[in-house]
């Protein structure tokens, strides 16, 4: 098992709602990213966050938003939950550097909009 | 834009029966290829990085290979245990660590 730990993990919101969840990066990682896996997907890149600053984003509107505090722990945000919204949701850490090592996934969150 | 295609979509295989995934992908500026393993209802787990066409990782029953256009994923004798969906995924690099993944290969061994 990898140290990349998510909270909650089952979340049942319903649609308009605003929804946060958490990721503890495994230690030494200072860099986040986030995905969202849609039933019978693959993941899709959310965006990624390097020492505190949104370092690239994918293709999600502005309602997804996200934040990494000192310690490297993140937390993702969406604000007017959409039914398509409802997914897994994985955040994966690394420590940057000049080679790109691998990617540490945690359990995922499972969002369900209604 | 990026595009990483897996084929087949789900591989059903007898204990022991060895086989082949594969992995198409279209990534400009490919700074490494992924394949991780995910269980239902987990988070993928990292598996291999390839990092240049010729490359072969090893370990116990699976080996990694790539090439210019595509990497295959090679099963040798699985076990039911081996079962789970199989992703694989093309980093672009540039500043950012941004994966693009396939939809997976789910696989099914049976005993």
């Amino acid at each position: 098992e990898t140290g990349v730990t998510q909270s909650p993990t089952h979340l049942i919101k319903t649609r308009g709602q605003q929804v946060t969840l958490r990721c503890s990066s495994q230690s030494g990682h200072n860099t986040v990213s986030w995905y969202q896996q849609a039933l019978g997907q693959g993941p899709q890149f959310i965006f990624q966050y390097y020492r505190e600053e949104e370092n690239g984003r994918g293709n999600f509107p502005p309602r997804f938003s996200g934040l990494q505090f000192p310690n490297y722990s993140s937390e993702l945000n969406v604000n007017a939950l959409e039914l398509d919204d409802s997914a897994l949701y994985l955040c994966a850490t690394y420590s940057g550097g000049l080679r790109y090592n691998e990617q540490f996934f945690g359990p995922g969150t499972r969002l369900t909009v209604l | 834009e990026d595009q990483v295609t897996q084929s087949p979509e789900a591989l059903r295989l007898q204990e022991g029966e060895s086989s082949s995934l594969n992995c198409s992908y279209t990534v400009s500026g490919l700074r490494g290829l992924f394949w991780y393993r995910q269980d239902p209802g987990k988070g993928p787990e990292f598996l291999f990085t390839l990092y240049s066409a010729g490359e072969e990782k090893e370990k116990e029953r699976l080996k990694a290979t790539l090439t210019k256009k595509e990497s295959f994923l090679h099963i040798t004798a699985p076990k039911p245990e081996d079962s789970a969906t199989y992703l694989c995924a093309g980093n672009s690099g540039g500043s950012n660590y941004k994966l693009t993944f396939g939809k997976g290969t789910l696989l099914t061994v049976n005993p």
